[in-house]
């Protein structure tokens, strides 16, 4: 059974980095992107980005100045960094697999629990 | 703003048949598989159909999706009160490269 544990600060101040990460527990770490989602309170939900199994990353083009994303294979993690952040970037965090085909072929088939991350003075 | 457009809300009574639309572009929808997710508050979101009409194991089969065009839908029959949730739609954007999401659909049992 795949399971993504997520840890990171949860309380930031303006202008501070965010930093979550991602480790991959009971499955293989390739054939698959590693994405991080956000969702704002009360609203839907924001990819954020992707790497794959080789360091490949995509990023969503209003974030894309400030987001890397990275990967661990050796510790089967992948993280997110997030710089100079703002009140506009508190939410939700999650991070998910989608497999490049099976089981389930570009889809978030596994998620993790979710990081409150909230920016505030 | 999302790429996708989902209605924010829809509703039924229980045993009735429900769809939720989901309207795209030919870059996302036109040209890429469109996926479901079903999310109750306060935990991780859960895939609900993959690959435009699939069902992942374990995911009742009152639940089925569609595609056609730069469209896609998705259809509950026999709606129980266990199905309020909320719904979005995701696929991949070839223009943006990268995913997008739909704004998400409040599906209230009523």
């Amino acid at each position: 059974q795949v399971q993504l544990q997520q840890w990171g600060a949860g309380l930031l101040k303006p202008s501070e980095t965010l930093s979550l990460t991602c480790t991959v527990y009971g499955g293989s770490f390739s054939f698959y992107y590693w994405s991080w989602i956000r969702q704002p309170p009360g609203k839907g939900l924001e990819w954020i980005g992707e790497v794959n199994d080789s360091g490949r990353t995509s990023y969503t083009s209003s974030l894309k100045s400030r987001v890397t994303i990275s990967v661990d294979t050796s510790k089967n993690q992948f993280s997110l960094r997030l710089t100079s952040v703002t009140a506009a970037d508190t939410a939700v965090y999650y991070c998910a697999r989608v497999p490049y085909r099976l089981p389930y072929p570009d889809a978030f088939d596994i998620w993790g629990q979710g990081t409150v991350v909230a920016v505030s003075s | 703003q999302s790429v996708l457009t989902q209605p924010p809300s829809a509703s039924g009574t229980p045993g009735q048949r429900v769809t939720i639309s989901c309207s795209g572009s030919n870059s996302n929808i036109g040209t890429n598989n469109v996926n479901w997710y079903q999310q109750f508050p306060g935990t991780a979101p859960k895939l609900l159909i993959y690959v435009n009409n699939q069902r992942p194991s374990g995911v009742p089969d009152r639940f089925s999706g569609s595609k056609s065009g730069t469209s896609a839908s998705l259809a509950i029959s026999g709606l129980q009160s266990e199905d309020e949730a909320d719904y979005y739609c995701a696929a991949w954007d070839d223009s943006l490269i990268g995913r997008v999401f739909g704004g998400g659909t409040k599906l209230t049992v009523l």
